[in-house]
This record gives structure tokens, C-alpha cells and sequence, in this order.
């Protein structure tokens, strides 16, 4: 089974409004974090947000929040306001409590494309 | 420099031949990884260092690649015989803690291997 899945190759938004990017995870740990990362055309991943699995309120950065539903395993990315340069590819990660040294998985990402 | 540094940004291999991708993390930090990521999918993990120890390798596709961080810093990265398959990026990411799943990955730009 996958660990993570991201359901949606690609979105398109319309600048200034909202936009919400899916994830769910599979884990068996009750310890995990979750990541989000962006990565622009130019390749570099930049971290966006995380939420740990005992966090009771949703993360949030900026325009940037995280929809952690935990017994839905779901962790969405919600971008208030979008701007062009928002458009890029979106990677959702998880990282678990046990043996936490090499266990960080990523999704195959969401490619969102911002419409002047 | 504050960020993971990559070099080269570009390598252009003839199949055959031997590469050496070179990591340079943040200051600091315990562990680094090496991630490859093919054209339109999410990163792969490919080895773990705690500090100088390479403590998971499960990851390296063949024994062609090889990975290592001599002295808990820099670490390289080395293809041996290189394969039009292993044309991907290349990316280091370093993290400051090992052990805790709150501790985000810290990716630098990566390195476009191109086989040909």
C-alpha cells in the first residue's frame, strides 16, 4: 500500500482565490509528522508546513494550512489568496515515529497552475 | 551559505561513464539523505547518514551507486558505469535531528544527471 497518495495530478486556480491540495497516508505509528513541500520549475524543494500526529489545531504559515483530519489519515494543503508564484508542484510527506531514519515517503505530487 | 548545497547543477554523462554528485549540508546537521527523482514523479529515497555512518542504503538501485560521508559532513555520491536509466535529479536533503519525526528535510537545488 502506498504511504502516501495524492490524488490529483493537476489543478488549476484562479489568482487571489483558494485552493486545496489532497493527501491521505497510511501509517500504523501513533508518533508521524507531516510535510508539505513545494517545488518550483527551477527544482529546488522548499518546505512549506508540517503537522505533527498529536497536534490538535491545524498547522498554519502565512497563507499556507494544513486540514489534518486524523481519523480520515488525511492532511490537506489549503493556499488562501493564491498568487502566480504559487504555481509549482506540491509534494505531501510523512516521516514516522518508528525507526525514523530513512522512513520519510513522499507522494507523486500535485501540479497547480495559477490563472491570471 | 545557509542552504544544502549541490554541485554540479548539471552533468551530462556518456553511458559508461563514472560521476560524482557532491552534497554539501547545512551546518549542523546530524543526517542527510540522498533522493533521486524521475520526470514528474515524487522523490525516492536512496541512502541515509547519521553523521558519518551510512546507516540505511536500502534505497541505491544497484551496486553501480555508492554513497559517502567521510567525515560527517560533505558527502558524495558516486555512479559507477553509468545507464541512460539513471538520468533523473539528484537530490541531498539534511535535517538537523535524527531520531524525531518533527524534524523537516532540508533539500538543496539537486543535480540533472542526463545519460547519454
Amino acid at each position: 500500500a502506498q504511504k502516501i497518495t495524492q490524488t490529483q495530478p493537476g489543478m488549476f486556480v484562479q489568482e487571489k482565490e483558494a485552493v486545496t491540495l489532497d493527501c491521505t497516508y497510511d501509517t500504523s505509528d501513533q508518533s508521524y509528522g507531516l510535510f508539505w513541500y513545494k517545488q518550483p520549475s527551477s527544482g529546488e524543494m522548499i518546505f512549506l508546513i508540517y503537522q505533527g500526529s498529536y497536534d490538535e489545531q491545524n498547522a498554519t504559515e502565512g497563507r499556507y494550512s494544513l486540514n489534518f483530519q486524523k481519523a480520515r489519515k488525511s492532511a490537506n494543503l489549503v493556499i488562501s489568496a493564491s498568487q502566480l508564484g504559487d504555481s509549482a508542484m506540491y509534494f505531501c510527506a510523512m516521516r514516522e515515529g518508528r525507526n525514523t531514519g530513512n522512513q520519510f515517503y513522499f507522494g507523486t505530487g500535485t501540479s497547480l497552475t495559477v490563472i491570471p | 551559505g545557509a542552504g544544502v548545497s549541490q554541485s554540479p547543477r548539471y552533468k551530462v554523462a556518456k553511458r559508461g561513464q563514472d560521476v560524482a554528485l557532491r552534497c554539501d549540508p547545512i551546518s549542523g546537521h546530524v543526517s542527510l539523505f540522498w533522493y533521486q527523482q524521475a520526470l514528474g514523479q515524487g522523490p525516492e529515497f536512496l541512502t541515509y547518514f547519521q553523521n558519518e555512518a551510512q546507516l540505511d542504503k536500502s534505497g541505491l538501485p544497484s551496486d553501480r551507486f555508492f554513497a559517502e560521508r567521510p567525515e560527517g559532513s560533505v558527502s558524495t555520491l558516486k555512479i559507477q558505469r553509468t545507464q541512460k536509466e539513471d538520468s533523473a535529479v539528484y537530490l541531498c536533503a539534511s535535517s538537523l535531528r535524527t531520531g524525531v519525526y518533527n524534524s523537516p528535510l532540508h533539500f538543496g537545488n539537486g543535480t540533472r544527471l542526463t545519460v547519454t
